[in-house]
């Protein structure tokens, strides 16, 4: 079974630019996260989603970033303008309660450098 | 969502067996431990969870005390692909508020070295 799939892996940007991130979740899962993690921390919520809806985005920046999980799927995460305190590894992570018992998966993660 | 108190680093030699610990005090009756472990430029992969009893898997044998204020993550013969941070997280059971996400610490950075 393939894992949660994230792109791009690595990405450096100018401060004020646009990026955009991608992520598939596990096949089946209904639950996807997204999570940002500076250097040296653990990882910490951004958004949840239950299939499309976004049902905790408490944690996520409103002014500049934004998220989409169109049809319940795969889902993007948007920075614009992004700054140079965004540099970070965002993390997409998707779980299902009924098949793997809650237990959350990770993706690989995007690198984000803002220069 | 209980807090957990993990020593920020630890070593252990090659083909020994890894004791982590975690202290979680203020654990509520129904929270679960869940351990991940993150490796270095890659995310954070699941270990093993449990409530109260001991657990095993093919990764690591997980023991709770009995008063379940902490538990002890054991990897039992270490190798040097093993060497990453190991994040202790107590997570409130799925049918509760707060169920669906993890809330990390700084975890113990665990050395394995030859």
């Amino acid at each position: 079974e393939a894992g949660v799939v994230q792109s791009p892996r690595y990405k450096i940007i100018e401060k004020k630019q646009p990026v955009a991130f991608w992520c598939n979740p596990i096949s089946g899962h209904n639950t996807l996260y997204w999570y940002r993690q500076n250097l040296g921390q653990g990882p910490e919520l951004l958004i949840r989603y239950e299939n499309e809806e976004a049902v905790d985005d408490s944690q996520l920046p409103k002014d500049r970033f934004s998220a989409e999980r169109l049809k319940g799927v795969d889902s993007t995460l948007k920075i614009q303008p992004a700054e140079l305190g965004d540099s970070a590894v965002y993390l997409c992570a998707s779980g299902d309660t009924l098949r793997s018992g809650n237990t959350i998966y990770f993706g690989e993660g995007s690198w984000l450098t803002v220069v | 969502d209980a807090k957990t108190t993990q020593p920020p680093s630890m070593d252990c030699a090659e083909g020994r067996a890894a004791n982590l610990p975690c202290n979680h005090s203020t654990i509520s009756g129904n929270e679960y431990v869940y351990w991940y472990r993150q490796i270095h430029s890659q995310g954070p992969q699941y270990i093993i969870h449990g409530l109260k009893n001991n657990e095993t898997n093919e990764m690591a044998s997980l023991i709770i005390t009995e008063d379940r204020k902490s538990s002890t993550l054991i990897l039992p013969h270490a190798t040097l692909r093993d060497t990453a941070v190991y994040y202790c997280i107590v997570r409130p059971p799925p049918w509760g508020a707060g169920s669906y996400q993890l809330t990390f610490g700084k975890g113990t950075k665990l050395s394995v070295i030859p």
